[in-house]
């Protein structure tokens, strides 16, 4: 069992359709992190939150918009997602975003656009 | 640019035989490295770090070894099991790069009986 809990576990949704991801940690770590994981692929991250700030977006398409509504939870809301935003979306976290210690990921949300 | 990489994509280990899984990497700033497993269905999972100030560090059936010279990290699995089947990262940040860590491709241990 990981620390970081991601639901839904599975999700297929139309081009239009809006759905979001939810993320919730309760180490009292203060980064919390969105990676995008094509299959046979690394993670890819895609935005990195600090003390509920988002502080990098990595030139993700605004169809992904991210929320940290606190501490402890961190969402994604989809909009007008295209079949090649299919992937794995891995939710991490980390005592702060700046220091040497290791990102602890949930398990992730299997996304499907059909 | 810079980059992580790992050697080898599949690697084929005999039960009880010793892993030895590699990655390189480009950008001598780097000062902290990580190695995750991730099996089928799941997250990364933390394994073992390293810090640019060591040569070595050991856990429990792995130890992890840094050679800044040649810019190399290597992960070893002791007695490799059925249970170390998985995709295993290697991961490394520079001081200033603020959360951001550059993951390798990844390498697929399979373990046979």
């Amino acid at each position: 069992d990981t620390e970081v809990t991601q639901t839904p576990k599975h999700l297929v949704m139309g081009m239009t359709n809006k759905k979001s991801l939810k993320c919730e940690q309760h180490m009292g770590h203060r980064a919390m992190y969105w990676y995008k994981q094509k299959a046979k692929k690394p993670p890819e991250l895609m935005f990195v939150y600090s003390y509920e700030k988002l502080s990098i977006n990595e030139s993700v398409p605004s169809r992904f918009s991210p929320e940290c509504p606190n501490s402890s939870l961190l969402n994604l809301h989809l909009h007008a997602l295209q079949p090649e935003d299919s992937a794995l979306y891995l939710c991490a976290s980390s005592p702060w975003a700046d220091s040497n210690q290791p990102q602890h990921f949930g398990d992730g949300t299997r996304l499907s656009i059909l | 640019g810079e980059s992580v990489g790992l050697h080898l994509p599949t690697l084929s280990v005999q039960e009880g035989d010793n892993s030895i899984i590699n990655c390189a990497y480009s950008n001598s700033a780097s000062d902290y490295f990580i190695w995750y497993k991730q099996e089928s269905g799941k997250g990364p999972q933390f394994i073992i770090d390293i810090r640019s100030n060591m040569d070595k560090r050991q856990g429990q059936r792995v130890t992890v070894l840094l050679n800044k010279t040649v810019k190399h990290l290597s992960l070893q699995i002791a007695a490799t099991q059925p249970g170390d089947s998985a995709v295993y990262f290697c991961a490394e940040r520079t001081t200033d790069s603020w959360g951001k860590f550059q993951f390798g491709a990844g390498t697929q241990v399979v373990v046979t009986p």
